[in-house]
């Protein structure tokens, strides 16, 4: 299967705990994504990486939300010290830019199964 | 900013029934727009995108014109199956967004009855 893959699919942690969610896009996509989903809401937008480069975070939720592509392949998605309102699916989508292009405003994204986090 | 309203749900249909989720939009400039579909326990798909003004997207006999004067992008399919059963997400990306985030209606489940 060469779709976008999440790791863990669920996790169950207890407030005040460190959790890491990882992302493997799809293997020639150079644009990473992560968004946020709640119970009943659509996705919200958090992060996004061109290769390696983290170009905007500014929505990311508080500074306890950090994320990382090092080598611009998977990426890693921290949360640090848990809240309860934490408790969300996590979703991560890819994309390719169009050759030459300057806006990618029409290109599919790909998303992931997501990963499910309880924050007891 | 940039937002996105669907109907609320859910929209309980029988089986051969016609289908309308309604999605209006606020943006700048000139967004393409997408639907996006979750069948249970899965991901999020790609149904159909419009990138201009009275573009029609297409897939699966579901179909959305993009109006720009009545800033919508109305999702229609003209006989559903129980197969549709899902949650649909109309979404929206500005035309001067040069990194390709989405904005999210807040999905309108679907529940298809044989």
């Amino acid at each position: 299967d060469t779709g976008v893959s999440q790791d863990p699919r669920h996790k169950i942690t207890k407030r005040g705990q460190n959790v890491t969610f990882r992302c493997d896009p799809i293997s020639e996509h150079n644009r990473l994504y992560w968004y946020r989903q709640t119970l009943g809401q659509g996705p919200e937008f958090l992060t996004y990486f061109q290769n390696e480069a983290q170009l905007e975070k500014s929505r990311l939720l508080s500074d306890r939300f950090s994320a990382e592509r090092p080598k611009g392949s998977f990426s890693t998605l921290e949360i640090q010290r848990t809240e309860q309102g934490d408790s969300a699916m996590y979703l991560c989508a890819s994309s390719s830019r169009l050759a030459g292009a300057m806006i990618q405003s029409a290109s599919e994204q790909f998303f992931g199964p997501g990963t499910r986090l309880t924050v007891l | 900013g940039n937002s996105v309203t669907q109907m609320e749900g859910p929209v309980t249909l029988s089986e051969e029934a016609f289908l309308t989720i309604n999605c209006t939009y606020t943006a700048t400039g000139y967004p393409s727009l997408f639907w996006y579909v979750q069948y249970p326990g899965e991901g999020l798909q790609l149904l159909l995108k419009a990138t201009k003004a009275d573009d029609k997207g297409s897939n699966k006999g579901f179909e959305a014109t993009y109006r720009k004067e009545t800033t919508s992008f109305h999702l229609e399919k003209g006989s559903v199956q129980v197969s549709d059963s899902a949650v649909y997400f109309c979404a929206l990306n500005p035309s001067n967004n040069a990194g390709n985030m989405l904005t999210f209606g807040g999905g309108t489940r679907l529940m298809v009855k044989p």
